[in-house]
């Protein structure tokens, strides 16, 4: 799995875009980015997946950069629900079947 | 459709009793996962099932043991529990056929061990 690096915590002002990095320098062809979140007290969340091209579904969208190394999650009008810690992932879709979350963001939505 | 429910949802036990935590599942999936999740640890896979009647070992597999007797259940023993069990164990799902790391989770079994 690739080593992602990203900001320990981050506010966002509710009805807002909430943006939140990943960077993935040593991604290789093969590995997708996945994005996760955990709301406090419950368990992981899958939101989104990708692996060259943007991405877009119900809960938020995936800008990865052309060379792959570096991408942004976007909330596009964060609520006080999406209070959690965000995950990035980046891993291939072969291998074994451990799932390994980092420390990810800490995103806070401010009312 | 209820997803991934675990039960109990808290649970203290003294050293050395025994329990079982229950995970089932209505989504008709075939592969199903117990993880600890500890502080400043993250998530570390217990054991996992590729489908009914099958078992394997994660990366932490030591002081539990795993039944999947049913495709919707997926069962966590501790026979003689210690207090570095401590801890909240989640319960995941995912189908065949979809990326391995797309999995659906429950909302966790919190275990103290005394």
């Amino acid at each position: 799995d690739a080593k992602t690096t990203q900001p320990p915590s981050m506010d966002c002002a509710e009805g807002r875009a909430a943006n939140l990095p990943c960077n993935h320098s040593t991604i290789s062809g093969n590995e997708y980015v996945y994005w996760y979140r955990q709301i406090h007290s419950q368990g992981p969340q899958y939101i989104i997946h990708g692996l060259k091209n943007n991405e877009t579904n119900e809960m938020a969208s995936l800008i990865i950069t052309e060379d792959r190394k570096s991408s942004t999650l976007i909330l596009p009008h964060a609520t006080l629900r999406d209070t959690a810690v965000y995950y990035c992932i980046v891993r291939s879709n072969f291998g074994n079947e451990k799932l390994t979350f980092g420390t990810g963001t800490r995103l806070t939505i401010i009312p | 459709n209820a997803g991934v429910t675990q039960t109990p949802k808290f649970r203290v036990l003294k050293t050395g009793q025994s329990m079982t935590l229950l995970c089932a599942q209505d989504m008709n999936h075939e592969y199903m996962y117990w993880y600890r999740q500890d502080p400043g640890m993250g998530l570390r896979l217990i054991h996992y099932s590729v489908g009914e009647g099958t078992t394997a070992k994660g990366e932490v597999p030591d002081g539990y043991n795993v039944s999947r007797l049913k495709k919707q259940n997926f069962l966590l023993g501790l026979e003689s529990a210690a207090p570095s069990q401590t801890s909240v164990y989640f319960c995941a799902s995912r189908k065949t056929g979809t990326p391995k790391n797309i999995q659906y989770f429950g909302a966790g079994t919190r275990l103290s061990v005394l």
